[in-house]
């Protein structure tokens, strides 16, 4: 499994967009990248998922460039409701597969 | 998406007693996995749990600590055996994508909050 990194922690305030950046050097041809999101004292919250270029559903936008070493989680207008911690996972869209979980990233969202 | 109960949501357990944690999703998935949360820490898988098979346990856990049982395709069950205060923690249950149609998506239920005194 591929390994990530990405930042421990980022502050924001309220309306502005937050980009949470995630290195993943030895991804391999059959890996997804996928997104979570962690709030206290819940289960990690599917976010987004994509291989390549970008990806857009209603709560944030993948953008994954061609050499996918690297992958760019972005939240539009973040509202203190984001507060939370982001993971960055790098797998195979293979059935039985586990996730293997990273540090995350903290992302802290005030007015 | 698949909705996932966990029961109990949140316990104070007495060291060297044992708890078992259940598990119940809204729909038939093949594989369910048990993830643990210590506090301030990120998800650390304990097993990965098949209907009608033994639990794979991941290295680091034992099934005599954490005995899994995952007796259909909707519900299983994981023990925290002879408790000690190190074993404070989230268990978190969690399953694929039951439609089978977004790869290795995972769900996760509400989390098991696990105090030891």
């Amino acid at each position: 499994l591929a390994k990530t990194t990405q930042p421990i922690s980022m502050d924001s305030y309220e309306g502005q967009e937050v980009n949470i950046t995630c290195s993943h050097n030895n991804i391999a041809t059959n890996d997804y990248i996928t997104w979570y999101q962690q709030f206290p004292s819940q289960g990690p919250r599917f976010i987004i998922q994509g291989y390549k270029t970008k990806v857009t559903n209603e709560v944030a936008s993948l953008f994954i460039p061609a050499d996918r070493k690297s992958s760019t989680l972005s939240l539009p207008r973040v509202s203190l409701s984001d507060t939370a911690v982001y993971y960055c996972l790098v797998g195979e869209r293979q059935a039985g597969t586990a996730l293997i979980f990273g540090k995350g990233t903290t992302l802290s969202v005030s007015s | 998406s698949a909705v996932i109960s966990q029961k109990p949501s949140r316990d104070i357990c007495q060291r060297g007693t044992s708890l078992t944690i259940q598990c119940q999703v809204d729909s038939q998935v093949t594989m369910m996995f048990w993830y643990r949360q210590q506090p301030g820490q990120s998800l650390t898988l304990i097993a990965t749990a098949n209907q009608g098979s033994e639990a794979t346990y991941e290295s680091g856990f034992v099934i005599d600590k954490f005995p899994i049982s995952r007796p259909n395709l909707t519900f299983s069950t994981l023990t925290v055996s002879n408790m000690s205060p190190e074993d404070s923690s989230i268990y978190l249950c969690s399953v694929e994508d039951p439609t089978g149609r977004a790869g290795n998506t995972i769900y996760f239920g509400e989390g098991s909050w696990l105090t030891v005194v």
